[in-house]
C-alpha cells in the first residue's frame, strides 16, 4: 500500500518554464512533509519542507503548496534552469513516539529534465 | 569531509555469497538507516537505529543483518545475495528531534 503518491513520473520543461510536481498522501498523522532532490550517482537531498499549518513556503526558485482538507502538496520550481535537472522525491513523515526516530515514506519520484 | 559516507561506491558480486556495506557519519547524529532504492528509483526504509538500538525493521528477509558498534557507525551485512537484491543501498542519519535526513551517495550492488 503506497502511503503517497506522486506523479508525474516524468517532466520535460524549457528553461524558464515551471514545473510542477504533485503529491497526495493517505496517513492524516503525517506531519511533515519534505521534498528531496537527487542528481544522479547521488543521495537525495533535502530541498524544501512543510508543515501541515501551512498553505505555502518558498526557498528561493522553489515553493511548496500544501492543501490539508485534500492532503495534497505540490512543488513549483520557478524560471527553472538545466541545472534543476534531477529526480524530485516527494515524502512525508510521522514521528515514532519515544524513539526520536524519523520514517520517511517517500513518493515514487519524478524525473525533470529542464531543456536548454 | 563527507558527512555521510559509505563504502564500497560499486560491488559486484556472484549469487549466494555474503558481503557487507559499512556506513559512518561524523555528524553527530544519534539516528541512523539503511534504504533501499530499486531500479525504478523507489526508496524504501529498511532499518533505523537509534543510538546504537534497533528502532525500524521493514519487512525485510532475515539475510540483511545491520550492525551498529556505535552511533557513528552502522553497517549493512547480506548473506546468501540474491539476484533480487540488485540496488542501491544509502545509508542516512539524524538527529532524534530533527526532520532532516542526510544521505550518504549510496553504495550500488549488482548481484550475477
Amino acid at each position: 500500500q503506497q502511503q503517497v503518491k506522486q506523479s508525474p513520473q516524468s517532466l520535460i520543461v524549457q528553461k524558464g518554464g515551471i514545473p510542477i510536481i504533485n503529491c497526495a498522501y493517505e496517513n492524516t498523522a503525517f506531519d511533515y512533509f519534505p521534498w528531496y532532490q537527487q542528481f544522479p550517482g547521488k543521495g537525495p537531498a533535502l530541498l524544501i519542507a512543510i508543515r501541515p499549518d501551512v498553505s505555502e513556503k518558498k526557498e528561493g526558485r522553489f515553493t511548496i503548496s500544501f492543501n490539508k482538507s485534500a492532503k495534497q502538496f505540490s512543488l513549483h520550481i520557478m524560471d527553472s534552469q538545466p541545472g534543476d535537472s534531477a529526480t524530485y522525491f516527494c515524502a512525508a513523515s510521522i514521528e515514532n513516539s519515544g524513539a526520536g526516530s524519523y520514517q520517511l515514506t517517500f513518493g515514487k519520484g519524478t524525473k525533470l529534465s529542464v531543456i536548454p | 569531509d563527507t558527512a555521510v559516507s559509505q563504502t564500497p561506491k560499486y560491488l559486484v558480486t556472484q549469487m549466494g555469497n555474503d558481503k557487507s556495506i559499512k556506513c559512518e557519519q561524523n555528524l553527530g547524529h544519534d539516528t541512523m538507516y539503511w534504504y533501499k532504492q530499486d531500479s525504478k528509483k523507489f526508496l524504501k526504509i529498511m532499518f533505523s537505529y537509534n543510538n546504537k538500538e534497533l528502532i525500524i525493521n521493514e519487512t525485510v528477509p532475515n539475510r540483511f543483518s545491520p550492525k551498529s558498534p556505535d552511533k557513528a557507525h552502522l553497517n549493512l551485512h547480506i548473506n546468501s545475495l540474491e539476484l533480487g537484491d540488485s540496488a542501491v543501498y544509502f545509508c542516512a542519519s539524524s538527529r532524534p528531534s530533527g526532520n532532516t535526513i542526510y544521505f550518504g551517495e549510496g553504495s550500488w550492488l549488482t548481484v550475477v
